[in-house]
């Protein structure tokens, strides 16, 4: 198993939801990724998990939450999102957290609107 | 600090010509790695082709190919005998490790069009 997979593909929520992303991976990888990506733009990063704790956190709201349960999956938890944050989100794993330079795998994202 | 620039938000290639996408660079590390990453309207980011900045031999694959100018920092990418398929959003794309703060630092991307 060579990829990454995220669920759900599309994702529409109001500002009062609370809902969650999931992605997966079972290469082994120990470090996981979040991005965020605005149509026509490259993708930004928000959260880095290096063997299952959170190491980097790029100033993002709390409204966003991260999770780790183990190795091969991570979740991003949402509440109280704003229009603002619909884009893509991309989830991606690199085999340990000092090769994200080296080797990162993304996978196919989630599509959120915000509405 | 890293930096990738790509200067041009659009090009266009006739079916079955060659296209070169333009991609220059700056950083301060000795060791370090150059992507160019394909996303199509499909979203999913595809890694095509990675340079090691240690290797003067260019990278190839299959129809794509690196024109890397390490005095120059740049990093051109060719497709050759294009194809309706690949037209993408293409990313250049800076990274090095190992280290705590390994990560990519991407370009701003270019739209490739591929005419029938």
């Amino acid at each position: 198993d060579t990829e990454v997979t995220q669920t759900p593909k599309h994702l529409v929520m109001g500002m009062t939801n609370k809902k969650s992303l999931k992605c997966e991976q079972h290469m082994g990888h120990r470090a996981m990724y979040w991005y965020k990506q605005k149509a026509k733009k490259p993708p930004e990063l928000m959260f880095v998990y290096s063997y299952e704790k959170l190491s980097i956190n790029e100033s993002v709201p709390s409204r966003f939450s991260p999770e780790c349960p183990n190795s091969s999956l991570l979740n991003l938890h949402l509440h109280a999102l704003q229009p603002e944050d619909s884009a893509l989100y991309l989830c991606a794993s690199s085999q340990i957290p000092g090769l994200a330079g080296r080797n990162l795998v993304f996978g196919p994202g989630t599509r959120l609107t915000v509405l | 600090a890293q930096t990738v620039t790509q200067s041009q938000p659009e090009m266009s290639v006739q079916e079955a010509e060659t296209v070169t996408l333009s991609c220059t660079y700056d950083t301060s590390e000795s060791d370090y790695y150059l992507f160019w990453y394909k996303q199509p309207p499909s979203r999913q980011m595809i890694l095509v082709i990675r340079q090691e900045a240690y290797k003067q031999q260019n990278a190839t694959e299959n129809r794509f190919s690196v024109n890397f100018q390490k005095a120059a920092k740049s990093f051109s990418l060719k497709i050759s005998d294009s194809q309706l398929g690949d037209a993408a959003m293409y990313f250049c794309a800076l990274g090095f490790g190992p280290g705590a703060n390994s990560k990519l630092t991407f370009g701003k991307g270019i739209t490739l069009s591929v005419r029938p």
